[in-house]
């Protein structure tokens, strides 16, 4: 089944301390991207990669870091979560160009 | 400008309702957009595209585009509950796919 899978899908955990949300795709996609969702906010990009080794900033990258050494992998590190960083993360892959994003169940988030 | 407006809802209908979705949009170049349905703690799912040229059908699903207002429309017939989520229009943007509105959260009242 083409899917993209993220874990954890549900996280609490503690002011400054690491944490990864991976995520991972089967449809063999050049382009994932990471996105965060807030209430009156709406969907917002944090980082994409248009394909292995190739990441870019998006629209609220700061706290961020991402990596692409696989082109089915994306994960996404925190690596010292602040409470404003709670929030539903989505991870998202397609091929270029397409307008078609497939998106990741989610993972919900909360830093105390 | 980079953003397409949205009006957030929440939005309330009966069960059999016909239902008007809108966004507005800023460039005249963009040449098609699309809409995303997203239940519950879900991910958004492609739902439809639309070429600016005009309307597209599916089912009882209709996306419209009209280029002089710069207004996307989704509208649905006879709503059912089953269609209760949230839909985000949504353009093209360069290197990085789409540009999403912050979405409308429909419900449908059996």
């Amino acid at each position: 089944e083409a899917q993209v899978t993220q874990n954890p899908r549900y996280l609490i955990t503690v002011t400054g301390k690491k944490l990864t949300v991976t995520c991972s795709q089967n449809m063999n996609h050049e382009y994932m991207s990471w996105y965060r969702q807030d209430p009156g906010l709406g969907l917002r990009q944090i980082y994409y990669s248009m394909n292995v080794e190739v990441t870019d900033k998006g629209d609220v990258p700061e706290g961020y870091k991402v990596s692409r050494k696989e082109k089915r992998n994306f994960p996404l590190i925190l690596e010292s979560p602040s409470p404003n960083q709670t929030s539903l993360y989505f991870c998202a892959s397609s091929f270029p160009r397409t307008g078609e994003l497939f998106f990741g169940e989610g993972s919900r988030l909360t830093v105390l | 400008q980079k953003e397409v407006e949205q009006d957030p809802g929440p939005l309330s209908v009966p069960e059999g309702a016909i239902v008007s979705l809108n966004c507005t949009y800023s460039n005249s170049a963009f040449q098609y957009f699309m809409w995303y349905r997203q239940y519950s703690r879900k991910g958004p799912e492609l739902l439809m595209y639309t070429y600016s040229s005009g309307n597209k059908e599916d089912g009882r699903f209709t996306a419209q585009v009209d280029k002089s207002s710069k207004y996307i429309s989704l509208f649905i017939r006879d709503s059912q509950p089953s269609d209760s989520a949230t839909y985000l229009c949504a353009r093209p943007s360069g290197n990085t796919p789409l540009v999403f509105g912050k979405g409308t959260r429909l419900s449908v009242i059996a």
